[in-house]
């Protein structure tokens, strides 16, 4: 079955910037969203489309896309940035929808 | 307000079954399609199935393919999982999603409802 691949782990100190790649074969076809989830919570979209940020997602958030590779850069972290962060898409025929497995963003 | 209420979750044997509503107001239910994603405790979330907004076409993931029966009541404005066979693989909190028009994310999630499957 179809699989996105993200890093388990990224550390930034406050104020630096932060990148979290996810990467899949149907990539180029297929749009990949971001997700934020906080411990106990629903997740919350924060970038769809590759690279648009919905109403209420802070500027700092922002998406890029090359080739089999997403990323979600968050400049200036802020301690509140905190959080799980999901990649999504769908797979090549757009039936099946999928998640990376998650990266941990720590705020040093 | 665009709200989504899981319910049904529980403690629940091995082999045994179990089914989870959602209840969603706020929208017209019936314009979209809506999707079951879980998360299993302190592990990642995991897209479990998707139905139409008709409830015509249907997909699940292969881990629970044969298992879970997704359905639908427009009526009654409320989604359904079937979960049959469990195993402990499937404790899991499980989210109702509704997907997003004619792209594949999901705009909105329920709080979700906690299925343990355990002896």
């Amino acid at each position: 079955s179809y699989e996105l691949t993200q890093p388990p782990s990224v550390s930034v100190s406050p104020g630096q910037t932060a990148r979290i790649t996810c990467s899949g074969d149907a990539l180029p076809k297929q749009y990949a969203y971001w997700y934020q989830q906080k411990p106990g919570q629903a997740p919350v979209l924060v970038i769809y489309k590759d690279s648009e940020r919905p109403s209420g997602i802070p500027e700092r958030f922002s998406g890029s896309s090359s080739g089999t590779t997403v990323t979600l850069t968050i400049s200036g972290v802020q301690a509140e940035d905190e959080a799980d962060y999901y990649c999504q898409s769908a797979d090549s025929s757009g039936t099946h929808g999928v998640f990376g497995g998650g990266t941990k963003l720590t705020v040093l | 307000e665009v709200q989504l209420v899981e319910s049904g979750g529980g403690l629940v044997q091995p082999g045994g079954s179990l089914r989870l509503s959602c209840a969603a107001s706020g929208f017209t239910f019936s314009s979209y399609e809506m999707n079951w994603v879980r998360q299993a405790p302190g592990k990642g979330l995991e897209w479990v199935s998707y139905i139409s907004s008709s409830g015509s076409t249907i997909y699940y993931a292969d881990s629970v393919k044969g298992r879970f029966t997704i359905s639908r009541d427009n009526a009654k404005n409320s989604l359904y999982l079937q979960m049959n066979s469990l195993r402990a693989e499937d404790t899991a909190v499980y989210y109702c999603a509704r997907k997003y028009r004619n792209l594949y994310y999901f705009d909105y999630w329920g709080q979700g409802t906690l299925v343990t499957v355990s002896s």
